[in-house]
């Protein structure tokens, strides 16, 4: 089967863009996951979405939003970007406890 | 309460040595201990998980311990490689909280040859 695919790899945005985020789960997996990671906050939790609905949400700010599709493939936005933004944004899909992480998306504000 | 609190931040070993990374945690609504392994540019690898009701558990050269009345749980390599080196992170989710997975800080690992 094919791993977590995300697109694109890297990307920059000047501040007060926004960006969308793609994420294809592994075949077969309903729940995908975002997480941010950075050298200061190490990973953490975005969002998890389940058959297009949002079941859980992390401690960040109203600009960072998702969404699931049908096909369970998903997207995140992140819109007013601030430098801080700047991170490795990973999508991970679940196979009940188990959770397999995507390469990242690496977003740099400038 | 929700933190993972991960220990040491970085270690040096010998190729053939032991490395061990300890994790501590506070919320004892976790029930799901997974350990990943992220290599530069590369997203995080499930390397090993352990339920609390097991003590100890066991995938090739990696082995988990889990003492629930310490709260702590620990990553042993054995006979480790320098394609070993790596960051690893554990982590800890409840089944409440479904995906969400709350990490501790990382542990840099460098196996010399």
């Amino acid at each position: 089967k094919a791993g977590v695919t995300q697109t694109p790899r890297y990307l920059i945005k000047t501040r007060g863009q926004q960006v969308t985020l793609s994420c294809s789960p592994i075949s077969g997996h309903r729940s995908v996951s975002w997480y941010q990671q950075t050298p200061g906050q190490g990973l953490q939790f975005l969002f998890e979405y389940f058959s297009e609905t949002q079941r859980n949400k992390g401690n960040f700010p109203g600009r960072f939003s998702g969404r699931q599709f049908s096909n369970s493939r998903s997207e995140m936005n992140v819109s007013t970007l601030e430098l801080g933004d700047s991170a490795l944004y990973l999508c991970a899909s679940r196979l009940g406890a188990e959770q397999y992480f995507g390469p990242g998306t690496r977003l740099t504000v400038t | 309460q929700q933190q993972v609190k991960q220990s040491p931040q970085s270690l040096i070993v010998q190729k053939g040595g032991i490395p061990i990374i300890n994790c501590a945690y506070e919320n004892t609504a976790f029930d799901y201990f997974p350990w990943y392994q992220q290599f530069p540019g590369k997203g995080p690898a499930l390397l090993i998980a352990i339920r609390p009701d097991v003590s100890e558990k066991k995938e090739g050269r990696f082995t988990i311990s889990f003492n629930k009345s310490a709260k702590q749980f620990s990553l042993h390599i054995m006979d480790s490689q320098p394609g070993d080196s790596a960051t690893y992170f554990c982590a800890a989710s409840t089944g409440a909280s479904g995906s969400r997975l709350t990490f501790g800080e990382g542990t840099q690992l460098t196996v010399n040859p």
